[in-house]
């Protein structure tokens, strides 16, 4: 079936850090989005991309649609406290697929 | 109104319990969905209703039915659950049908099975 390949798994942030991750896969997709979840609540949409190239941002995010369509980057730029949390890529092509998810920690 | 409201916000339930799971919009969106979550995984879809009928089960188990009484409202009635259906049960709506991945999620029913 469709797999999101999601990386890293985890990363720790320092506040003011740019922030990298990438989602690839196998299978082409239609729309690719990034979601982040706080603990004890429900995914929130942060970007949604909609063609091959397409770089978009929002705020401190930014994020792009590979040209294959099979991959896809989300970029925070001056990381602060409150970006910690779990960041999901997803793809959309008959249903939407979630990577792994991504961990982001404060570090000690 | 931008919010998707589940209920109970916790459950536990033996596994010879009958409940429900509730889920209400307000944002006048067509589809709604189940989606299921284990700790440190993503959420895994389990059933879409696009425009109160249901478009997509992904081979739930029949102890799980869901049910769309009209386009704001959506269940999921439990029955004789396991305890590996213990997880965050996640409801979301979306505006346009089934199609464009742009989703909106309650703050999700964490489910305990006894």
């Amino acid at each position: 079936g469709q797999q999101l390949n999601q990386s890293p798994q985890s990363m720790f942030i320092q506040e003011g850090e740019d922030v990298s991750m990438n989602c690839t896969s196998s299978s082409i997709f239609n729309t690719w989005l990034w979601y982040k979840q706080d603990p004890g609540e429900g995914p929130v949409l942060l970007i949604a991309l909609y063609k091959a190239g397409e770089l978009t941002s929002n705020g401190r995010l930014t994020a792009q649609f590979g040209i294959t369509r099979k991959d896809s980057f989300l970029n925070i730029s001056a990381s602060i406290p409150s970006d910690v949390g779990i960041y999901f890529c997803a793809g959309q092509r008959y249903k939407l697929i979630f990577g792994s998810g991504t961990r982001l920690l404060v570090r000690p | 109104d931008t919010e998707v409201t589940q209920t109970p916000k916790h459950l536990v339930m033996g596994m010879t319990n009958k409940k429900s799971l509730k889920c209400e919009q307000h944002m006048g969106h067509r589809a709604m969905y189940w989606y299921k979550q284990k700790a440190k995984k993503p959420p895994e879809l389990m059933f879409v209703y696009s425009y109160e009928k249901l478009s997509i089960n992904e081979s739930v188990p029949s102890r799980f039915s869901p049910e769309c009484p009209n386009s704001s409202l959506l269940n999921l009635h439990l029955h004789a659950l396991q305890p590996e259906d213990s997880a965050l049960y996640l409801c979301a709506s979306s505006p346009e049908g089934t199609n464009t991945g742009e989703l909106f999620f309650g703050e999700g029913s964490r489910l305990t099975v006894l």
